[in-house]
């Protein structure tokens, strides 16, 4: 497909136990972000990748988040020893270009629903 | 800190037009976006000012002020699939999106 896909779509989680969520960018598309996003919230950063750089983590909340982007493609969120906070949905984003580059604009992914129980 | 701030809620009646209004703060400003959410899915992009003035795009139009930190999202034309959250974003001087929480927009027939 042409967009950006995540999966799983759903996912309960039972405290203690270790997630991993999925990106599949647009392909061809440099920059690729994560956000969380509560209920009735907007979006609230977490990560972007330059292709395979992480330039910046300053929002993952704590060390048991973890991402990567081995390849400069694909994406993976981990979540280590989930807490019932940690419930949310997490929105991976792609962007052509890179930070700073005209036409900026992001392309969401349908999200994860994550549920810590 | 930084800042953005957009109503809530908003009820507006089909075939009419809606203001949604957005004020913002940030350490830098690299432009601002407006983004639909339907209930469950992903935002998609709607519109990109980074000057001063007003974007028109079909029956949206977005405005911004910089020296006001302010900025509005204009819908004519109501539909009823225009009900959704409207979500109002600023990019920061390093190029990251500070979003607001959204205003949801309900549409009555």
């Amino acid at each position: 497909g042409a967009g950006v896909s995540q999966s799983p779509r759903y996912k309960v989680a039972k405290r203690g136990q270790d997630v991993a969520l999925r990106c599949d960018p647009i392909s061809g598309h440099v920059s690729l972000f994560w956000y969380q996003q509560a209920l009735g919230q907007g979006p609230e950063f977490l990560t972007y990748f330059q292709n395979e750089a992480q330039l910046d983590k300053s929002g993952l909340p704590s060390d048991r988040f973890f991402a990567e982007r081995p390849e400069g493609s694909v994406s993976t969120l981990k979540i280590q020893r989930t807490q019932q906070e940690d419930s949310a949905v997490y929105l991976c984003a792609s962007s052509l270009g890179a930070a700073g580059q005209v036409s900026y604009e992001q392309y969401f992914g349908p999200g994860t629903r994550l549920t810590v129980t | 800190g930084q800042n953005i701030d957009q109503p809530t809620e908003m009820t507006a009646t089909e075939g009419a037009i809606v203001q949604i209004n957005c004020t913002y703060q940030t350490s830098g400003f690299n432009g601002l976006f407006w983004y639909q959410q339907h209930a469950g899915e992903a935002p998609t992009f709607l519109s990109y000012n980074v000057l001063d003035g007003l974007e028109e795009k079909g029956r949206f139009s977005s405005f911004l002020s910089r020296s006001k930190g302010y900025s509005y999202l204009l819908l004519k034309e109501l539909q009823m699939k225009d009900s959704a959250s409207y979500l109002c974003a600023v990019m920061d001087s390093n190029y990251q999106l500070i979003w607001g929480a959204g205003t949801k927009l309900i549409i009555k027939p």
